[in-house]
């Protein structure tokens, strides 16, 4: 069974920074391109990062770029959002989701993770 | 960027209805848009991929067509468990853009 499990959210400070993770199993990993999407309180699905399975291709929405970092550790099965230069507008509830190649594209997603940038 | 629209926003509908939710991109995306379905509190479901194409398990009263800028999202006869908020999203290009969501309440 396919499992993807966020951790590491949290409340932090505008300006702070604050690293999520994404523990995936029941599937081969290192064979799938990996996905953040959040969605803010009350609002709807935001796309925030994509990465490629041996993380040669990485991409960002406008929003995040030049501050967020998406990662990947293959051997440990996890994905990885860094959070930096956090602002207010950045609070939501961030969800992983593999992509399932071809064209499948998010077909499997995590509970989701909350997080809240206030001072 | 691709901007997506649905209509309509939101809807409401009785159980054993046929409800369509439509998704407008602002240029062309081939076939390269999906649907889900989100309850509240829960994380997205995947319903629909490549425009037309059902996610394994998911029952066939959801169906989706369309192709280019126009699609469709239909349920042949609403059950209670189908009271959610559905979105449409395009994989055609990055940056990958959801629509803005369709509610679809009990009447």
């Amino acid at each position: 069974e396919v499992q993807l499990v966020e951790s590491g959210g949290g409340l932090v400070k505008p300006g702070g920074s604050l690293r999520l993770s994404c523990a995936a199993s029941g599937f081969t990993f290192s064979s799938y391109s990996m996905n953040w999407v959040r969605q803010a309180p009350g609002k709807g699905l935001e796309w925030v990062s994509s990465i490629s399975s041996s993380s040669s291709y990485i991409y960002y929405a406008d929003s995040v770029k030049g501050r967020f970092t998406i990662s990947r550790d293959n051997a440990k099965n996890s994905l990885y959002l860094q959070m930096n230069s956090l602002r207010a507008e950045d609070t939501a509830v961030y969800y992983c989701a593999r992509e399932g190649g071809g064209w499948l594209p998010l077909d499997y997603w995590g509970q989701g993770t909350l997080v809240t940038v206030s001072s | 960027d691709i901007q997506m629209t649905q209509s309509p926003s939101s809807l409401s509908a009785s159980v054993g209805d046929r409800v369509t939710i439509t998704c407008r991109a602002s240029q062309g995306i081939s076939n390269y848009l999906a649907w889900f379905q989100q309850k509240p509190g829960k994380a997205p479901k995947s319903l629909i991929y490549a425009a037309s194409s059902l996610q394994s398990g998911v029952p066939s009263k959801f169906s989706g067509s369309g192709s280019g800028t126009d699609f469709t999202l239909t349920i042949s006869s609403l059950q209670p468990e189908d009271f959610a908020t559905y979105y449409c999203q395009q994989y055609n290009s990055y940056p990958w853009t959801f629509g803005q969501g369709t509610k679809v309440e009990i009447k």
